[in-house]
């Protein structure tokens, strides 16, 4: 049974940072692309960012680039997300998703999310 | 950018046939994928690679996808199937989610 764990969500000021991870287990983190994909309260999905299997791919939605970096560490199964100079509409559950291997489009298992709220 | 729109709401009497439109300039050109999610929970992928069902995924889910728009069917709709739905593409290195689309089984 593949798990997806995120952790690290809490309530930040505007302007500071914050670091998701997303521990997996129970597959071979190593050959997976991986994404996060945000959820503001009440709202859609949005998808956040994307990280190839080993790492050398990056790609980001226009809403967050060059304030979020995606990383992963694949000797210790984790997804990271480090998130700087937040805004009150980066408010969200933050979902770390495995897309499926030979595939560029759907994600087959998503983790429980993690709320992040950013207010003063 | 790349959009892609879901009608905001369905509604279903139970028994019958739901049908949840998705569209997008030529999604019929690329794969279009479904998921579903219930109030509180993480989306589940329902349909893949515009007509493929994942593994626990009933039968009555189906899925195609042609021109300019991408439709999910529930046959036989049950009070479990309500949930919001959001269909999903990728294009030029971004995925992209629909609106979402609230089905209502009453």
């Amino acid at each position: 049974q593949v798990q997806l764990v995120e952790s690290g969500g809490g309530v930040v000021q505007p302007g500071r940072s914050l670091r998701l991870s997303c521990a997996a287990s129970e597959f071979t983190f190593s050959i997976y692309a991986m994404h996060w994909v945000r959820q503001a309260p009440g709202k859609g999905l949005e998808w956040v960012a994307l990280i190839s299997y080993d790492g050398s791919k990056k790609y980001y939605a226009d809403s967050v680039k060059g304030r979020f970096t995606i990383s992963r560490d694949n000797s210790n199964n984790t997804l990271y997300l480090q998130m700087n100079s937040l805004r009150a509409e980066d408010t969200a559950v933050y979902f770390c998703a495995r897309e499926t291997v030979g595939s560029t489009t759907e994600f087959d298992s998503w983790g429980q999310g993690t709320l992040v709220t950013v207010s003063s | 950018s790349y959009d892609l729109t879901q009608p905001p709401s369905v509604s279903v009497s139970p028994g019958q046939t739901a049908i949840i439109t998705c569209s997008g300039d030529k999604l019929g050109d690329q794969y279009a994928c479904w998921y579903q999610q219930k109030p509180g929970h993480s989306p589940v992928l329902v349909i893949y690679q515009d007509n493929k069902r994942p593994s626990g995924i009933p039968e009555r889910f189906s899925g195609s996808n042609s021109g300019n728009t991408a439709t999910l069917t529930i046959s036989g709709t049950q009070a479990m199937d309500e949930a919001d739905y959001y269909c999903q593409a990728w294009d030029s290195s971004t995925w992209v989610f629909g609106g979402g689309t609230k089905l209502t089984v009453l």
